[in-house]
């Protein structure tokens, strides 16, 4: 059974501070993998997306890595911001059949000032 | 550009009433869209699968005759929760797929907040 599992559940942080958020799945066959930031009430947006063959991406503060031989990835996020308080979901597609992915359940970021 | 809208953005009803929400991709053409309901503090749940000019694809456990979709144009979708009750209550978001972008990704709208009375 295709599964994404997130850690931490939820993470609270001083403005200014880095942190990495952890994802692993068991996704398979691979296709691709994506990080999204949820605000509260809002649709997700995505960050990044990676395939088998990308190790890291970037997109400003946000870093993800990926290693596919052991189906985990993370997220880096520097430099933190209050802003940056929100769900960040981790998602991964399958190859082929109806491209539809599987979603892990988020973790809830707080950034304090 | 690979914008969605939904609309309304929220919606209070009775309970016993229906609610029609509405997915666009405003500019792109989206043969597949996704419907999506997220209780609080949870991950998003995939509800069914609307393909243009064809039935829905619904995940084990969704009623379709209580949550009708339509997908008549590659641009809209529309999901129909029918007589509403309270334990309807939830966000229901949509996303649509862009067949010419690469890996098909998937763009989300902002979601629709339906509180059932």
């Amino acid at each position: 059974k295709n599964q994404v599992e997130q850690s931490p559940q939820s993470l609270i942080i001083l403005e200014g501070k880095n942190c990495t958020l952890q994802c692993n799945y068991t996704v398979s066959p691979f296709s691709n993998l994506r990080w999204y930031k949820q605000d509260t009430g809002r649709g997700p947006v995505s960050l990044t997306i990676m395939t088998f063959s990308e190790n890291t991406k970037s997109n400003g503060r946000y870093t993800a890595t990926l290693d596919a031989d052991t189906k985990q990835s993370s997220l880096h996020i520097t430099a933190s911001q209050l802003s940056d308080s929100a769900s960040y979901i981790c998602v991964v597609s399958a190859s082929g059949g109806s491209y539809i992915p599987t979603f892990g359940r988020g973790t809830s970021l707080i950034v304090h000032p | 550009g690979a914008v969605v809208s939904q609309h309304p953005s929220w919606v209070i009803c009775k309970s016993g009433t229906s609610v029609k929400i509405e997915c666009r991709s405003l500019d792109f053409q989206a043969t597949t869209m996704f419907w999506y309901r997220q209780f609080p503090k949870q991950s998003l749940m995939l509800m069914a699968t609307s393909n243009e000019g064809s039935k829905a694809t619904y995940e084990q456990g969704v009623e379709k005759d209580k949550f009708l979709i339509n997908h008549a144009s590659l641009t809209l979708s529309t999901l129909t929760v029918t007589s509403a009750h309270p334990e309807d209550s939830s966000f229901y978001i949509c996303s649509a797929r862009d067949i010419e972008r690469e890996n098909n990704e998937q763009f989300f709208g902002p979601g629709t907040r339906l509180t059932v009375l």
